[in-house]
């Protein structure tokens, strides 16, 4: 059973700080990795991907991966309420013809004015 | 660029009726998914088109759902007869065809209630 790990939370960061959302997965083959931002109500939103060791930045939004610990966590720095919202982890491996995601339960973040 | 189109957005349907559901994708996205999402969970995957060829339905309940994506665009979800385990958001989403990238985008989803 392939499986995506992420602590439901709920998060709670001061407007200004470093958000750190964590994630594990199970598949050790496991290829693609994304970060989904979810409002409540709406549905997700694509704000990250990363398919190779290391970091990649965008903006306020940092993506790490760690493929020999099985890792992949997101850093929001200059955390604002807008970014008050449940962050869905998903990951990908490349089994059949096609990719399938596999998503975790997601963390909720609530940042603090 | 158009996101992808869901409708409805919202069905109350009581048990055993049937329901349907509409996906309209991104342009020139030729994946297309279908996703159930209960409250409180990620989504999980229902079914997996390229095109209009169904890649994966391994996690669809065939025997009450069921997925059509004729002529390789829109998309049509049912469920029949209903239970209320059903009660759950379904999401589309598409992407561009595999090796171009696999990053997926969703629609707004339909919140389906099933009494």
């Amino acid at each position: 059973q392939k499986e995506v790990e992420q602590n439901s939370g709920p998060l709670s960061v001061p407007e200004g700080a470093i958000a750190s959302l964590n994630c594990t997965y199970s598949d050790r083959v496991s290829q693609s990795f994304f970060w989904y931002r979810q409002y409540s109500g709406k549905s997700p939103e694509l704000i990250m991907s990363i398919y190779s060791n290391g970091d990649k930045e965008d903006g306020r939004f940092t993506a790490q991966l760690n493929k020999a610990s099985q890792y992949v966590s997101l850093l929001i720095r200059d955390s604002q309420p807008s970014d008050s919202a449940t962050y869905l982890c998903a990951v990908m491996n490349y089994g059949g013809s096609q990719g399938n995601l596999i998503f975790g339960k997601g963390t909720k973040l609530s940042v603090k004015p | 660029e158009a996101g992808v189109a869901q409708s409805p957005r919202y069905k109350i349907i009581e048990k055993r009726q049937s329901v349907a559901f509409w996906c309209n994708p991104i342009s020139g996205h030729a994946t297309l998914y279908w996703y159930q999402q209960i409250l409180g969970q990620g989504p999980k995957l229902l079914i997996q088109f390229q095109n209009n060829g169904v890649v994966d339905d391994s996690q669809l309940p065939k025997d009450r759902f069921s997925a059509e994506r004729l002529k390789g665009v829109d998309s049509t979800l049912k469920i029949q007869p209903a239970k209320l385990e059903d009660s759950a958001v379904y999401l589309c989403a598409s992407s561009l065809p595999r090796k171009a990238s696999y990053e997926q985008y969703f629609g707004p989803g339909t919140r389906l209630t099933v009494t």
